[in-house]
């Protein structure tokens, strides 16, 4: 069974720009959710989809937004970055009717920002 | 004040060493409690799970919550260098997501 998919792995962008980061979850999880994660914060919670609605949003701007499609697929967009948002973004899927707690992570997105 | 505490080590140990990570929380409303572990370019992986007080072990790896003092532990007996990895402390909020702790780098050395 293939895992939780992430693409790009790696990209670079100049502050201002916008980015989108894909994520496809295991075959069967419907509930995404997508993390940050940077040295000095560690992971921080963005938001979760279940079923193409947003279930739960973490404390991050409004710059951070992301949907689900009725494949379950994710994206999540990142609009005029800032240095700030240079991490690496980390999407999970959860099996249907498990608790919070287990969740399946990608590899993740390393954005970096110049 | 997080809510979840973890030191961030670096923690280096020889092998065959035994373990003791550590974390401490503040909401006595957190029922559960995960310990995660992130291999180097990689996304974590759930490691353990513990609902309640008391100890839990699987295989070389125990964890133990204390509720009273708020305070979770995992041991690793027998370290082996395939252990070298950020661990993860976390539990879930009332509203659902995921709080970690910041993460403990552990490198044990042949």
């Amino acid at each position: 069974k293939a895992g939780v998919t992430q693409t790009p792995r790696y990209l670079i962008k100049t502050r201002g720009q916008q980015v989108t980061l894909s994520c496809s979850p295991i075959s069967g999880h419907r509930s995404v959710s997508w993390y940050q994660q940077t040295p000095g914060q560690g992971l921080q919670f963005l938001f979760e989809y279940f079923s193409e609605t947003q279930r739960n949003k973490g404390n991050f701007p409004g710059r951070f937004s992301g949907r689900q499609f009725s494949n379950s697929r994710s994206e999540m967009n990142v609009s005029t970055l800032e240095l700030g948002d240079s991490a690496l973004y980390l999407c999970a899927s959860r099996p249907p009717g498990q608790s919070t707690g287990e969740l399946f992570f990608g590899e993740g997105s390393r954005l970096t920002v110049l | 004040q997080k809510e979840v505490e973890q030191d961030p080590g670096p923690l280096s140990v020889p092998e065959g060493a035994i373990v003791s990570l550590n974390c401490t929380y503040s909401n006595s409303a957190f029922q559960y409690f995960m310990w995660y572990r992130q291999y180097s370019r990689k996304g974590p992986e759930l490691l353990m799970y513990t609902y309640s007080s008391g100890n839990k072990e699987d295989g070389r790896f125990t964890a133990q919550v204390d509720k009273s003092s708020k305070y979770i532990s995992l041991f690793i007996r027998d370290s082996q260098p395939s252990d070298s990895a950020t661990y993860l402390c976390a539990t879930p909020s009332n509203t659902g997501k995921l709080i970690f702790g910041q993460g403990t780098t552990l490198q044990v050395k042949p």
